[in-house]
């Protein structure tokens, strides 16, 4: 039973340039979240998806983006990088039923990206 | 606003002692609490939700408590060993929003 993938595993991007992340959740998972980890801090929230619409979303700027396809992949888009984007970037996937509070999320290894 | 503090940030200590994490919220009114365990470089792995209705969830040597109306939690591991040393996070989920606010984690080394 495949867990969450994530890919790249490691980016290396100027700034100006975009970047686009992917992930695979959980076999038998429909929702994903994305979080962005920086050094020596805890995730923060970026946005989850399900039903292929954004559904919740944290304190980013519209530079963040994402989409979710039909086999319920997602992918996450980054414009205009900024050197304060380097970080950690976990997808979680979960399975969407009874209260989203209590959703247990399983997490990918994440993709480092680096900016320079 | 959900603030969540971990104290210690980092703790090294000999194999085999009992230690507790420490992590604190700012607003009582959470959905639940989860600790988690962070490896380097890797993603984040699920040890312990506990809901707002409970006091404690335990897992094998792993042990945690909730105390909402303090705004605190302590996970607690028994019998410390080297595979333990990671990094421990906690996670909050607030009342009228699922998601989660995460502290910056208590970085465990366990030595031999």
């Amino acid at each position: 039973d495949a867990g969450v993938t994530q890919s790249p595993t490691h980016l290396i991007k100027t700034r100006g340039q975009q970047v686009t992340l992917r992930c695979s959740p959980k076999s038998g998972h429909d929702t994903v979240s994305w979080y962005q980890q920086a050094l020596g801090q805890g995730p923060q929230f970026i946005f989850q998806y399900y039903e292929e619409e954004e559904r919740q979303r944290g304190n980013f700027p519209d530079r963040f983006s994402g989409h979710q396809f039909p086999n319920y992949s997602s992918e996450l888009n980054v414009n205009a990088l900024l050197l304060g984007d380097s970080a950690l970037y976990l997808c979680a996937s979960s399975l969407r039923t009874g209260s989203l509070a209590n959703q247990p999320q399983h997490f990918g290894d994440g993709t480092r990206l680096s900016i320079l | 606003k959900q603030e969540v503090t971990q104290i210690p940030a980092a703790l090294s200590v000999p194999e085999g002692e009992n230690l507790v994490l420490n992590c604190s919220f700012t607003d009582s009114a959470i959905y639940n609490l989860q600790w988690f365990r962070q490896d380097p470089g890797k993603g984040l792995t699920s040890l312990l939700l506990i809901q707002s209705s409970q006091r404690e969830q335990t897992s094998g040597r792993l042990n945690a408590s909730l105390d909402k109306s303090s705004g605190r939690s302590t996970l607690y591991i028994a019998a410390s060993q080297p595979g333990d040393s990671a990094t421990y996070l906690c996670a909050v989920r607030s009342g009228g929003s699922y998601i989660p606010t995460f502290g910056r984690g208590t970085s465990l080394i366990v030595h031999p």
